[in-house]
C-alpha cells in the first residue's frame, strides 16, 4: 500500500520568502508528526497532531513555524520569512493512534535549502 | 530532561565482526526505547523496539534499566548493514504518551568488506 509522502522533495528558497511543506500521511493514521533532520542537530520533534487538533507543538524552534492538519489527513508545515538555519530535512510520520506502542512510519522527507 | 546519547558518531568494523552501538537515556518514568535505521536513500524506519522483545536482521538491544542504556547489538556484521542508526526514546504509559519520539543524534555504521 501506500506509504507517508512528502512533497516538494527538494525546495531551494531565498532567504526571507515563505515556503509551505506537504505531508500525505498513511490513509487511516489518525496521529501525524513533523521532526526536523538537520547536520547540527540531529533529528528533532517539532509537532505531534492527533486528528486535526495539535495538542504538542513544544518542539516548533519560533513563531515563524506553524503547521494544520485539515480533513484528518493531510498536513501542512508553513515557515514564514525562512533564515538560513532552517536548512534541514524535515520528516514527516503517522502512525495508526498517537501512542509509543504504535509503529511511527515515516516519509522520504523535504530538503530545504535556504540560500 | 529527556535525552538520548549515542557517543559515537561514527563506528567501522569489518564484515563478520561484532558490532555494538552504544545509547544512553535519560527519562523521568519508563519510556519506551527504540532503535530506527536510515539506509542510503532510503526513508528512516523501525528496526526494532524494546516491547517486542525481537531480533531483527540479527540485531538485539537490551534495556538496562539501571545504566539507563539501550545498546544495540550484532555479533557478525554484514555489509549490508552499514547506515546510520538512531536512537530514540518515547514516553511510556499514561496521558502524556503521544508517541512522540525523541532521537539521538545518530551513529554512522560502516562495515568494510
Amino acid at each position: 500500500g501506500a506509504g507517508v509522502s512528502q512533497s516538494p522533495s527538494n525546495k531551494v528558497t531565498e532567504k526571507g520568502k515563505d515556503v509551505e511543506l506537504r505531508c500525505d500521511p498513511i490513509s487511516g493514521h489518525t496521529a501525524l508528526y513533523w521532526y526536523r533532520q538537520s547536520l547540527g542537530q540531529g533529528l528533532e520533534f517539532l509537532i505531534y497532531f492527533q486528528g486535526n487538533s495539535a495538542p504538542d507543538k513544544s518542539g516548533l524552534p519560533s513563531d515563524r513555524f506553524s503547521a494544520e492538519r485539515t480533513g484528518g489527513s493531510v498536513s501542512t508545515l508553513t515557515i514564514q520569512r525562512t533564515q538560513q538555519e532552517d536548512s534541514a530535512v524535515y520528516l514527516c510520520a503517522s502512525s495508526l493512534v498517537g501512542s509509543s506502542y504504535n509503529e511511527q512510519f515515516f516519509g522520504p522527507g523535504t530538503r530545504l535549502t535556504v540560500l | 530532561a529527556q535525552r538520548v546519547t549515542q557517543p559515537e558518531k561514527l563506528l567501522s568494523v569489518f564484515k563478520g565482526a561484532p558490532v555494538e552501538l552504544k545509547c544512553n537515556y535519560s527519562y523521568s518514568g519508563s519510556p519506551e526505547l527504540f532503535w530506527y535505521v536510515q539506509y542510503s536513500r532510503q526513508r528512516l524506519q523501525l528496526l526494532l523496539r524494546h516491547i517486542s522483545r525481537e531480533s531483527i536482521k540479527g540485531f538485539t538491544a537490551d534495556l538496562n534499566k539501571g545504566e539507563t542504556s539501550f545498546h544495540l547489538k550484532k555479533p557478525f556484521a554484514q555489509e549490508e548493514d552499514s547506515a546510520m542508526y538512531y536512537c530514540a526514546l518515547s514516553g511510556g504509559g499514561g496521558s502524556s504518551n503521544t508517541g512522540k519520539l525523541i532521537f539521538g543524534q545518530g551513529t554512522t555504521l560502516q562495515v568494510k568488506p
